[in-house]
């Protein structure tokens, strides 16, 4: 069974630094993706980032990207230039690809860092 | 692009009623939905999983009796809450997983903004 560890239930830091969330999974799956979701008050989950097992390249998108360390099953996310929009819950979570090897595609979550940005 | 809708965003109910809730994939045709529940302060849990056309996968310990899924088309899930209790007070989220389009990963699930059930 797929599992996913996310090691700090709560982070903060001041606006325009840099910030890293840890995660963590298990899995004996060789294909597969990984995201980081973001929950912020409203409490709308939105897609931050995501990266295919297969590619060895790190996902960026703008101030985000990812450490991917697939021999060591790590995910961490770097939020660079931290905004205090950024302030929100994230989750990191796993699925099994890809959806056309009959993979439901069901999401395995953590349980969340909570992230403060303060002023 | 990758809109889900959820309707209602609230409802509130006796206890012994039954509550739909919808989903709709607003700009792309959906493979698959899910359907999440969480408790403040807690990750998503998984309920179910449904597919058009079929019926829905139920986690262990979802009574399927007491939410009923379906999956009418390939922008429309439902979840019915029947007989509803205060423990089914929690928040519903509900997501999709894009069907082919090349633009868009097919392993990536789009969430809508969810719905609050509170039940007296």
């Amino acid at each position: 069974a797929q599992t996913v560890t996310q090691s700090q239930p709560e982070m903060s830091v001041q606006e325009a630094e840099t910030v890293t969330l840890s995660c963590t999974y298990d899995t004996s799956e060789n294909n597969y993706y990984l995201f980081w979701y973001k929950q912020p008050p409203s409490r709308q989950m939105i897609l931050v980032i995501r990266q295919e097992a297969y590619k060895q390249q790190n996902a960026t998108e703008n101030r985000f990207s990812v450490n991917f360390q697939k021999a060591a099953k790590s995910f961490s996310l770097k939020i660079s230039d931290s905004q205090l929009g950024d302030t929100a819950m994230y989750f990191c979570a796993f699925t099994k690809g890809p959806a056309y090897g009959g993979s439901q595609g069901n999401l395995i979550f953590g349980k969340g860092t909570k992230l403060s940005v303060k002023p | 692009g990758a809109v889900v809708s959820q309707h209602p965003s609230r409802v509130i109910c006796k206890s012994g009623t039954s509550v739909k809730i919808e989903c709709r994939s607003l700009d792309f045709q959906a493979t698959t939905m899910f359907w999440y529940r969480q408790f403040p302060k807690q990750s998503l849990m998984l309920m179910a999983t449904s597919n058009e056309g079929s019926k829905a996968t139920y986690e262990q310990g979802v009574e399927k009796d007491k939410f009923l899924i379906n999956h009418a088309s390939l922008t429309l899930s439902t979840l019915t809450v029947t007989s509803a209790h205060p423990e089914d007070s929690s928040f519903y989220i509900c997501s999709a997983r894009d069907r082919d389009s090349p633009r868009r990963s097919t392993d990536t699930q789009y969430f809508g903004p969810g719905t609050r059930l509170t039940v007296l």
